[in-house]
This record gives structure tokens, sequence and C-alpha cells, in this order.
């Protein structure tokens, strides 16, 4: 099972300010087809996941575009530009390269301080 | 529009049964694979089972291979996970959510709202 590790567990951040979380896979994630299935999704307090972010760095329709993703192989990264109030919740870096399972990090909370 | 509607969770015993439905509207669940997905509340997002466009192929988690089973009834474009010896590492809300097609497969661009099983004495 290919396991991922985010930090930080926690951003306080300050509105207008940017945020950076990181997403470490035990194992390359880039499947034998050449894609790279890292996804990035947002959990809003009492919300279903959504997906923000797929194949690493493509953004999802209606996704604003302060939200972006980068990285390679084993590491990879999800930037907010500019963190608006909306975008408090808690985001999971997931794979889908190796199944089965797909399998999430552990959450990052992003909080406004 | 895009809709996934859950139902069927609720209190039930260890060892007891229940089964979840998920109602799809707006698309046919022929034409996409499916997924269960539960969260422990305040924890993360786990895997539980998976069932292709045709349903001939269905995948479990290791922790519930054996006790759950996915289906589907195409006439009436519903998921369900019916859940057999249910035990209290069970409890979570179990989301449904919709695999990607074409372009997009290997993602979930659709979850239902959630419904939550509780198993305890």
């Amino acid at each position: 099972e290919i396991v991922l590790t985010q930090t930080p567990l926690s951003s306080p951040v300050t509105l207008g300010q940017p945020a950076s979380i990181s997403c470490k896979s035990s194992h390359s994630l880039v499947h034998s087809d050449g894609n790279t299935y890292l996804n990035w999704l947002q959990q809003r307090p009492g919300q279903p996941p959504r997906l923000l972010i797929y194949k690493v760095s493509n953004r999802f329709p209606g996704v604003p575009d302060r939200f972006s993703g980068s990285g390679a192989g084993t590491d990879f990264t999800l930037k907010i530009s500019r963190v608006e109030a909306e975008d408090v919740g808690v985001y999971y870096c997931m794979q889908a390269t190796q199944f089965r399972p797909w399998t999430f990090g552990q959450g990052t909370k992003v909080e406004i301080k | 529009e895009v809709q996934l509607v859950e139902s069927g969770g609720g209190l039930v015993q260890p060892g007891g049964s229940l089964r979840l439905s998920c109602a799809a509207s707006g698309f046919s669940l022929r034409s996409h694979w499916m997924h269960w997905v539960r969260q422990v509340p305040g924890k993360g997002l786990m895997w539980v089972a998976r069932i292709d466009g045709d349903g001939s192929s269905r995948t479990y988690a290791d922790s519930v291979e054996g006790r759950f089973t996915v289906s589907r009834d195409d006439a009436k474009n519903t998921l369900y996970l019916q859940m057999d010896s249910l035990r209290g590492e069970d409890t979570a809300v179990y989301y449904c959510a919709r695999e990607g097609a074409g372009d997009l497969l290997c993602l979930y661009d659709y979850w239902g709202q959630g419904s939550l099983v509780s198993v305890s004495s």
C-alpha cells in the first residue's frame, strides 16, 4: 500500500497570504501509462470532499486559479497563492496510481490566524 | 446536473447489518466506475469498495472484504453497499463517489453528501 505523508498537519494563515502543503509518497506515483495520478481534495467543514487538482497540476473545472499543484515522482505540493476565508478546511492528497487501494494523506487543516 | 444522494445510515449493534443506498441522477451508473469511501468523524479518508461500469468487477479494502458487498440497480440508477458483521471500527461517514471518465479517470469528480453509520451496543 502506498503511504502519503502530508506536512504540515495544521497551517494557520493570514488572509491574503500564501499557503503551501507538502505530500510525500512512499513510492513513485508514476504509472506505467506515463501519468502521475496524484490529486488534491478540499473538505470544508461539514461538507464532503471535492476535487481541486488532478494529475499533479490540473485544476478541476470551477476551481479558482489561486490553487496550484506541482511535483513529480514522490514529492508534491499544493499552493494557495492568497488564502481567502472560504479556503478554510482540510486538504488531502490522494494517489490513484496503485490500486488497490487508492490512498489518501492524513490531511492538512488550513485555518485563519 | 450530476447528483449523488445517499441514505440508509444509522445506529446498528455489533454483528448487525445495514444497507446504504446512493441514488444517482444526471448520469448513468453504467458509464462510470463507482466507489465507496469512508471517514471516521474528525479523521481521514479511506477507500472501501469499487464497482465497475458493467458491474462485473467488484473490489474491496482488506478490512471489509467478505463482510461488505457493493452492487447496483441499473433500473433505479442506484448504488448500494451491503454491510454485514459490522464492527465498532466500521463507524464512519460513508460517501459514494463517482470516478471520472475519459481523460478524468483515476479521480473522484462527484461525491455524495455522506451517510453516518454508527456501530455500538
